[in-house]
């Protein structure tokens, strides 16, 4: 049982160079999301999933395209990538859709830097 | 609105002794629960503490326990007997939001 599972751990970008940070959970559980962190902000949400097909925007949602096509996998792509988007990302999840009575379990993180 | 008001943005404390995170909360819900989030610098976010709104008994973990004062709406963390290991960011996210949001939190020094 792996938890929740974040590939790359860190990543270096240039302007405009796409790429999809990969969120992967073996608990099957239903809710999903991803949260950026930077300095003095504290966490954001960016996207999060109720279940598999069902998707919708967080606090911080421009520049990220989020699909959830399996119960496991929450990949988010960033299309176009800009020096603000240089950030420490985090995936979470827990079991149901009721996520605010439930324990969120966290992937260790993604370093990106974007030049 | 929910939100949440995590008042200290830092704290010490030395190792051995006694120290209480403050978390205010606006809810407008009578059913819900809170949860004390901690980030160590290895950045893994883990579940502290978690505690139901309609029990009146303070949640308690080992070492972490909770001031629970639900007509204040207030959720203070006591972590005793501290320890190195306690430093950390932490979280007190707001309670019954569809879109769970976590402020910038309480980072707390632990001196030996």
């Amino acid at each position: 049982n792996a938890g929740v599972t974040q590939t790359p751990k860190f990543q270096v970008l240039k302007t405009g160079q796409s790429m999809t940070l990969q969120c992967a959970q073996d608990m099957n559980h239903e809710y999903m999301s991803w949260y950026r962190q930077d300095p003095g902000m504290g966490l954001r949400l960016i996207h999060y999933s109720v279940g598999a097909g069902i998707t919708d925007q967080g606090e911080v949602p421009n520049g990220y395209n989020v699909s959830r096509s399996t119960t496991e996998d929450f990949p988010l792509r960033l299309l176009s990538a800009a020096p603000s988007q240089t950030s420490v990302y985090f995936c979470a999840s827990s079991y149901s859709g009721d996520r605010t009575n439930e324990k969120l379990f966290f992937g260790s993180g993604t370093q990106l830097s974007v030049l | 609105a929910q939100t949440v008001t995590q008042s200290q943005p830092e704290m010490s404390v030395q190792e051995a002794e006694t120290v209480t995170l403050s978390c205010t909360y606006d809810t407008s819900e009578s059913d819900y629960y809170l949860f004390w989030y901690k980030q160590p610098p290895s950045r893994q976010m883990i579940l502290v503490i978690r505690q139901e709104a309609y029990k009146q008994q303070n949640a308690t973990e080992n070492r972490f326990s909770v001031n629970f004062q639900k007509a204040a709406k207030s959720f203070s963390l006591k972590i005793s007997d501290s320890q190195l290991g306690d430093a950390a960011m932490y979280f007190c996210p707001p309670p019954n939001t569809d879109k769970l949001i976590f402020g910038t939190g309480t980072r707390l020094q632990v001196f030996p």
